[in-house]
């Protein structure tokens, strides 16, 4: 396993366009997340997935943003009509669901790269 | 917003020194999370920590869960230069699946 995979890791638009980020997942990762970090901030939660099911939406993700996860592997985040304040970087992790504590390392998020967008 | 304090918010150090970080939350947590994170790149885990009063080792690093389940510490002994970075704590609050991070320390080192 290569770990968590984001694509692209770089991204530059012009205000007004979309833009669309792909995250794969762990394999046997049940749980997707997304999140935003922008300059000298924490990462900022803004969805989460188990499975193909959509089960927390941060109110940071505005009606501009969608995030799907069909078939329960693989997910997109997809900015509609981007804003220069959309520049950030959008950081996916995923991990395990449930209880179990240290050994089934449940709820230990494994991040990828991460995904820089920057809106000119 | 956050839920986490974390200080300190940056750190100036000379190689060999031991480093101590922290994180405070008015809420009670149920699980710790300490990562780092490189220019450019995504959080890496160090160090997760389960229950409260538990001290965890990592190599260099040792994080411990305070008892009052609001806080948590940071050591890193006799730091190198690949231990600079950006340091951030992060957990679960009773009940909710998200993790959420605090601002993170950023580690300088002097050689």
């Amino acid at each position: 396993d290569t770990g968590v995979s984001q694509d692209p890791r770089h991204k530059i638009t012009k205000r007004g366009q979309n833009v669309t980020f792909r995250c794969d997942p762990i394999s046997e990762h049940n749980r997707l997340y997304w999140y935003r970090q922008t300059l000298g901030q924490g990462p900022e939660f803004l969805t989460y997935f188990q499975n193909e099911a959509q089960l927390e939406k941060s109110r940071l993700l505005s009606d501009r943003f969608s995030a799907e996860r069909p078939k329960g592997s693989f997910s997109t985040l997809e900015i509609q009509r981007t804003e220069q304040g959309d520049s950030a970087m959008y950081l996916c992790a995923s991990s395990r669901s449930g209880t179990g504590g240290r050994l089934a390392g449940a709820n230990v998020l494994t991040f990828g790269a991460g995904s820089r967008l920057t809106v000119l | 917003g956050q839920q986490l304090n974390q200080s300190p918010q940056s750190m100036f150090i000379q190689e060999g020194e031991d480093v101590s970080m922290n994180c405070t939350s008015s809420s009670i947590f149920n699980t710790w999370l300490w990562y780092k994170q490189d220019p450019g790149e995504g959080p890496v885990l160090l160090i997760a920590l389960y229950k409260a009063g538990e001290l965890t080792s990592n190599g260099r690093l040792t994080a411990q869960f305070g008892i009052t389940r609001k806080d948590s510490f940071l050591n890193i002994s006799a730091s190198i230069p690949s231990d600079v970075g950006i340091y951030f704590c992060a957990g679960h609050t009773q009940g909710a699946q998200k993790l959420v991070f605090g601002q993170g320390t950023r580690l300088t080192i002097n050689p």
